[in-house]
Parts: C-alpha cells; sequence; structure tokens
C-alpha cells in the first residue's frame, strides 16, 4: 500500500532554512486527483497545514506561512519537498507529509520527523 | 491559528457514548465537507471520517459524523480503551484557500 517518509535534518539553527523531503512509495506521486501536503504539529498542540502541491508543480499554501515556504516536486524521484526559511523556535514541530485527495482529505500520512530550531 | 474550535476534552466509561463538537464559520464548514483525524499517543493522525459522515475502510462503524450548518460532531458508540487519543476535525476555508483544522480534542477512557 502507498506509504509516506519524511527525512531531513532534525536541528536548524535560528534565521537558517528547513528542508524536508517526502519518498512515497507504493504508487505514483503523478496520480491525477491527488495532491501532496505538508502538515505540522508543535509538540503539545494542534495540526497545522503547511501547503499542498500537484505533481505539476502546482502549489497552494497556508497564507500564514506563504512568505516563507516553498514545495517542490521530483516526480523521477518520486519525491517532493518543503522549505522553510528564516525559521524560528516557533517553527520547532513534528513535520508530516501527507497524500490529499483533492482539495479533500489528508490520507495517509507519513509517521513524521520532528525539527528543532535551535543554536 | 486553528479556526476550528474544539471542547479540549472529553471523556467516558467503556461502552458510553462521548460526542465531540466541532465548531466553523460560513467559508469552513458552512460551505465544505468535514473530516476526522485520530491521533493514537506518539503517532501521526488517521483519517477516520471524510466527507461529513463517511467511513474509510477498515474504521468501525461505532465512528459517526454529522454536519449542520457551521458544526460537526463526532461520535464514539461503545467506546473502547484504544479509542482513548486525540481527535482533530478539518475542512477546506474558502477564506482562506486552505486546509483548517480544529483545536483538538483529548478522550479519555475512564
Amino acid at each position: 500500500q502507498l506509504q509516506l517518509q519524511e527525512s531531513g535534518p532534525g536541528l536548524v539553527k535560528p534565521s537558517e532554512t528547513l528542508s524536508l523531503t517526502c519518498t512515497v512509495s507504493g504508487g505514483s506521486i503523478s496520480s491525477s486527483s491527488y495532491y501532496w501536503g505538508w502538515i505540522r504539529q508543535p509538540p503539545g498542540k494542534g495540526l497545522e497545514w503547511i501547503g499542498s502541491i500537484y505533481y505539476s508543480g502546482s502549489t497552494y499554501y497556508n497564507p500564514s506561512l506563504k512568505s516563507r515556504v516553498t514545495i517542490s516536486v521530483d516526480t523521477s524521484k518520486n519525491q517532493f519537498s518543503l522549505k522553510l526559511s528564516s525559521v524560528t523556535a516557533a517553527d520547532t514541530a513534528v513535520y508530516y507529509c501527507a497524500r490529499a485527495k483533492g482539495y479533500d482529505w489528508f490520507d495517509p500520512w507519513g509517521q513524521g520527523t520532528l525539527v528543532t530550531v535551535s543554536s | 491559528q486553528s479556526v476550528l474550535t474544539q471542547p479540549p476534552s472529553a471523556s467516558g466509561t467503556p461502552g458510553q457514548r462521548v460526542t465531540i463538537s466541532c465548531s466553523g464559520s460560513s467559508s469552513n464548514i458552512g460551505s465544505n465537507y468535514v473530516y476526522w483525524y485520530q491521533q493514537l499517543p506518539g503517532t501521526a493522525p488517521k483519517l477516520l471520517i471524510y466527507r461529513n459522515n463517511q467511513r474509510p475502510s477498515g474504521v468501525p462503524d461505532r465512528f459517526s459524523g454529522s454536519k449542520s450548518g457551521t458544526s460537526a460532531s463526532l461520535a464514539i458508540s461503545g467506546l473502547r480503551s484504544e479509542d482513548e487519543a486525540d481527535y482533530y476535525c478539518a475542512a477546506w476555508d474558502d477564506s482562506l484557500s486552505g486546509h483548517v483544522f480544529g483545536t483538538g480534542t483529548k478522550v479519555t477512557v475512564l
């Protein structure tokens, strides 16, 4: 079945850029009707959608993060990536990648990866 | 910046029925589908209900969703110990042009 796996540094310094990759296995990232998204969860807090991308490269972002976020896709590697610039301690969170049914639900989700912003 | 409001906690004894509310506005719940996610301790969220009241394959029929106006509810009947988790509602928001999540509800089985 479809599986997603996040990867990237677990520690990022303040003001630097957070970079994560999500590798999709068991299915093609180029499937029609599906977007691919990033969601984060600060420790002990709720979920926040970051942004989503279609295999063609079309993106849409959370307005509150839009100025700092870039999501890209590499169909040859069946991966999509997240870059979040100018990070602060408030960006410390578990970052999840997930498949999105259009503008609908997210399923399945990756296991998540904790990124800590600290000097 | 959760746009959808949920009670922070809910509880019940095994076998009881527990209901979780999710309050939104005309730009999200009022005009779009509602989804529910279950997050067991230390794990990633899992889709529990989609399009207001539909259950994905494998989700027990003890879980049911409903929507009325700008609010939605998740009901868990025949509460079991393995239902102890955080539950989040979600919807598309037309004003934000993005996905929004609820504040989350922690369900405790007494």
